[in-house]
């Protein structure tokens, strides 16, 4: 079946670690790619997003993601992570489909806790 | 700018009941709208989605359903809630200009069916 998957489903990282997060994905075809931040209390929200050109992209409060069309992967990356960036990480996909209308499927989310 | 709103934003219903959760948006016009179930360890179920009034699409079968009586409103629904319906419901939109159909979610509804 065609999903979006996120391998970590809880990490835990010490202030000023380097965080990835991996997703993957396994459509075909065109896709818009994002990641979704959901810190606690508050609204989920746009962290970054691809569409073309470089894959490399950056996003707010200094993630970047990188996509890797023949692994089907974006996955989320921090250099330096801080206690603040204590979350949940969804990975979303876009894809047009039957219609002409357009579907967004989320991974099923990983939790960060950063340990100050 | 735009914004979203859902009430309420917790609701403790029994079993068998009815239910009515609104979402409207505001500062956008001929939105897509979308309603999301959020679980635990499931991440975003999307639920229906909607491109007009009165057009619902529906992702999975299931004891609820969703209605678009006006171009920025759309209302899930249930007769007769079951103990599964229990979780957080998320209403988002977008808008069908955008290439990249990123959606902005709303603050979500926590309910829980005793």
């Amino acid at each position: 079946a065609q999903s979006v998957s996120q391998h970590n489903h809880h990490v835990i990282l010490s202030e000023a670690a380097s965080l990835e997060l991996g997703c993957n994905y396994s459509y075909g075809g065109t896709v818009n790619l994002f990641w979704y931040v959901q810190y606690p209390g508050q609204h989920l929200q746009l962290l970054l997003k691809y569409f073309s050109g470089d894959p490399l992209v950056k996003g707010i409060k200094g993630f970047e993601a990188e996509f890797i069309k023949s692994k089907f992967s974006f996955n989320l990356r921090k250099p330096s992570v801080q206690w603040s960036d204590t979350a949940e990480y969804f990975c979303a996909v876009n894809r047009p489909i039957s219609g002409g209308y357009q579907k967004v499927t989320f991974g099923i989310g990983t939790k960060l806790q950063v340990i100050p | 700018s735009q914004t979203i709103h859902q009430w309420p934003a917790t609701l403790v219903q029994p079993v068998g009941s009815p239910l009515s959760l609104e979402c409207t948006v505001e500062g956008t016009s001929n939105p897509n709208l979308y309603w999301y179930r959020q679980a635990a360890g499931r991440g975003l179920q999307l639920l229906f989605y909607s491109v007009g009034i009165g057009q619902i699409s529906s992702e999975v079968p299931q004891n609820l359903s969703a209605s678009r009586p006006q171009d920025r409103q759309f209302i899930l629904s249930s007769k007769k809630l079951l103990l599964s319906d229990s979780g957080f419901y998320l209403c988002a939109w977008s808008s069908p200009l955008s290439v990249f159909n990123e959606q902005f979610f709303g603050p979500g509804t926590r309910l829980t069916v005793l």
